[in-house]
């Protein structure tokens, strides 16, 4: 079955370091993909996505390009802040007509100034 | 604006009682979803709906049901026969269109006493 697989956190980092999160998947088909950012006791909110292979999703300086050969969908951003401290979820969508969507178990980022 | 809203964000419940979580959408979507999310966990799927008047177990169904006589509302009751209620739980909705993102509300927090 589908699935998909983040990296363990927490993940400290010291402002303005470079960050990368990642993401690998399984799945048949093409899937969408997407990271997702969780904020304390708020619901989810959609970072970026992307919908095939080789796109690259971006959005707040954060990006992640959908490599289909390597199953991989890694987040990146070049220079963290302390507002960006958050649960970061990688997950993917199949399009085989049920419309379930997979979610990673979430990687905790802390950023220190 | 359009959005999702989640009522009550915070419940205390007795062993023994059922509790209805309400979800409402004015996004016009299709598609909404349940998912629990525990401490440190990612989201685990507990019911879908596709459409007005039909829904399908997740992976986590059993002591939970829901309903959806109106497309706009999904509400999810938690039974005495769920043996560890305790837990974040996320309403979602997707308009299953070119788009694909799922939209999330703010969230309920259940706690039993």
């Amino acid at each position: 079955g589908n699935s998909v697989t983040q990296m363990e956190g927490p993940v400290t980092l010291s402002e303005e370091a470079f960050l990368t999160i990642n993401c690998t998947y399984t799945a048949t088909g093409y899937p969408s993909l997407f990271w997702y950012v969780q904020y304390p006791g708020e619901g989810l909110q959609l970072l970026l996505k992307a919908t095939k292979a080789d796109d690259k999703g971006s959005n707040k300086g954060f990006e992640a390009t959908y490599r289909k050969e390597t199953t991989s969908f890694h987040l990146e951003k070049g220079s963290v802040q302390v507002s960006d401290s958050a649960v970061y979820f990688c997950a993917l969508s199949d399009h085989s007509g049920t419309y379930k969507y997979i979610f990673g178990t979430g990687t905790r980022l802390k950023v220190l100034a | 604006d359009g959005g999702i809203t989640q009522s009550p964000k915070y419940l205390f419940r007795k062993e023994g009682q059922n509790v209805t979580l309400s979800c409402e959408q004015n996004l016009n979507h299709d598609a909404m979803y349940w998912y629990r999310q525990d401490p440190g966990q990612g989201l685990r799927l507990i019911y879908y709906s596709q459409i007005v008047n039909d829904f399908q177990k997740g992976d986590i169904a059993e002591g939970y049901s829901v309903s959806r006589e109106k497309k706009e509302s999904f509400p999810l009751t938690v039974t005495s026969a769920q043996k560890n209620p305790t837990a974040f739980y996320l309403c979602a909705s997707t308009d299953r269109g070119a788009t694909g993102e799922l939209f999330f509300g703010e969230g309920s927090r259940l706690t039993v006493l």
